[in-house]
């Protein structure tokens, strides 16, 4: 299986500030397609989680722009650039390059 | 706007099987993908696999000996089955609709399964 690894576990995060969340994976997630089959989900408390990106850069429908994902072969970023009250929660990386899909172990943003 | 709500019971004894239903609405489930996702309480998710094409599936190999996935058009539902089950079994599930990049767009609520 893909080992996906996020870090932080934890992030404080001051209204109006970036953050940033690292996930790296164990194998490259680049296909023969030359997509990056590499999810971002937020699940926000008590709510069930929801796409924030896919294929490693693309927005989903509805997700605001200060949203952004980068990286490439195995290492990852999500970025947001202007943290506010709602993005509270915790951020999964997913990979979908290989059965079993797998996840990182989850990044628990909240507000300091 | 697709939905996706999830049911069954909420406890199941140990070793027996443990079998849930999601129902889709504002979609037909014939032209997608679909999955099941578990999330044990207060940790992080776990993909258990997805169903297609009325009945094509691919399982995690880590539950594949246990588990069963299956479409019902004629209802707009998919099911899923886990049996021999045991406390490690204890979790919220979702089923979930994925899209081409393998990523799931849509997730219902939940359903809490108790293994006790």
């Amino acid at each position: 299986d893909i080992v996906m690894t996020q870090s932080p576990l934890s992030l404080p995060v001051t209204p109006g500030d970036p953050a940033s969340i690292s996930c790296r994976s164990s194998q490259s997630l680049l296909h023969s397609d030359g997509h990056i089959y590499l999810d971002w989900y937020l699940q926000k408390p008590g709510q069930s989680p929801q796409l924030l990106l896919y294929l490693g850069s693309n927005r989903a429908s509805g997700v605001p722009d200060r949203f952004s994902g980068s990286g490439s072969g195995t290492d990852f970023t999500l970025k947001i650039s202007r943290v506010e009250a709602e993005d509270v929660g915790v951020y999964y990386c997913m990979q979908a390059l290989q059965i079993p899909y797998t996840f990182g172990q989850g990044t628990k943003l909240d507000i300091k | 706007q697709v939905q996706l709500q999830e049911s069954g019971p909420g406890l199941v004894k140990p070793s027996e099987t443990l079998s849930l239903t999601c129902t889709v609405s504002g979609g037909s489930i014939s032209s997608d993908y679909w999955s099941w996702i578990r999330q044990p309480p207060g940790r992080g998710l776990e993909w258990i696999g997805y169903v297609y094409d009325s009945g094509t599936t691919t399982y995690n190999p880590s539950l594949e000996s246990r588990v069963t996935m299956s479409m019902d058009t004629s209802k707009n539902q998919f099911s899923l089955r886990v049996t021999s089950v045991t406390a490690a079994d204890t979790a919220v599930y979702f089923c979930t609709k994925i899209v081409a990049s393998g990523s799931s767009d849509h997730w219902g609520q939940g359903i809490l399964v108790t293994v006790s």
